[in-house]
């Protein structure tokens, strides 16, 4: 009964191809995101949607693009990747848009993204 | 702009106590959270301040301090397993986006 689950969880490929990762979440909470952990760690909020609406949009490379069908899926599609791209990407999700009662967030297992 | 430090490593001995500290500059604030993140995983919650004080939770402990903009983990009873990363965390001004700290990786030595 895993949470947050995200697919794949290992993705190589090549330099200028187009892939996507697929996320959703069991646990009936309205808000998800996206962050980005680099090589040295660093957690960095790409994206966040409420109720399937787009709330936070951080200056990311329009190659990224976040789809969300319903509030229980996000998705992240990037196009033409580059080898900056590589990171492990992680999908997320709270009860509500963080704030002021420190909604907890859970985050799935993470895609290990390696562009070659 | 909002920034979270914390210490990059801290190295301890099994049984002993650590304090990984954090500091923050936010121009409002909502409350300090804590995530711990083991190689290859995902990060979890730990623990939540809103209020000054100290919140405990089993081995793992968390305080704030409001007016000084400092808040610390605190880890007693080291074991192996809690080598990992650790995140301090708060909402940005507006309370919509979580701001991670660079993250302490704690070594726990046996």
């Amino acid at each position: 009964d895993t949470a947050v689950s995200q697919t794949p969880k290992y993705l190589v490929t090549q330099m200028g191809n187009d892939k996507s990762i697929k996320c959703e979440q069991n646990l009936g909470h309205d808000t998800m995101y996206w962050y980005k952990q680099d090589s040295k760690k660093f957690l960095k909020i790409m994206f966040s949607y409420n109720n399937k609406e787009l709330i936070i949009n951080e200056t990311v490379p329009n190659r990224f693009s976040p789809k969300s069908p319903d509030k229980a899926h996000l998705n992240l599609h990037i196009n033409s990747l580059e080898l900056g791209d590589s990171a492990v990407y992680f999908c997320a999700s709270s009860q509500r848009p963080t704030g002021h009662s420190g909604n907890t967030i859970y985050f799935g297992e993470g895609s290990w993204l390696t562009v070659v | 702009g909002q920034s979270l430090e914390q210490p990059s490593e801290v190295t301890a001995v099994e049984g002993a106590i650590v304090q990984i500290n954090c500091t923050y500059q936010t121009s409002g604030f909502y409350g300090l959270s804590w995530y711990q993140q083991h190689d290859g995983g995902a990060p979890t919650f730990l623990s939540y301040n809103a209020l000054d004080g100290l919140e405990e939770t089993g081995r793992f402990s968390s305080f704030l301090s409001r007016s000084d903009s400092y808040g610390y983990l605190l880890l007693q009873e080291l074991q192996m397993k809690d080598s990992a990363s650790y995140f301090c965390a708060a909402p940005n001004t507006g309370g919509f986006k979580t701001i991670f700290g660079a993250g302490t990786r704690l070594f726990v030595k046996a």
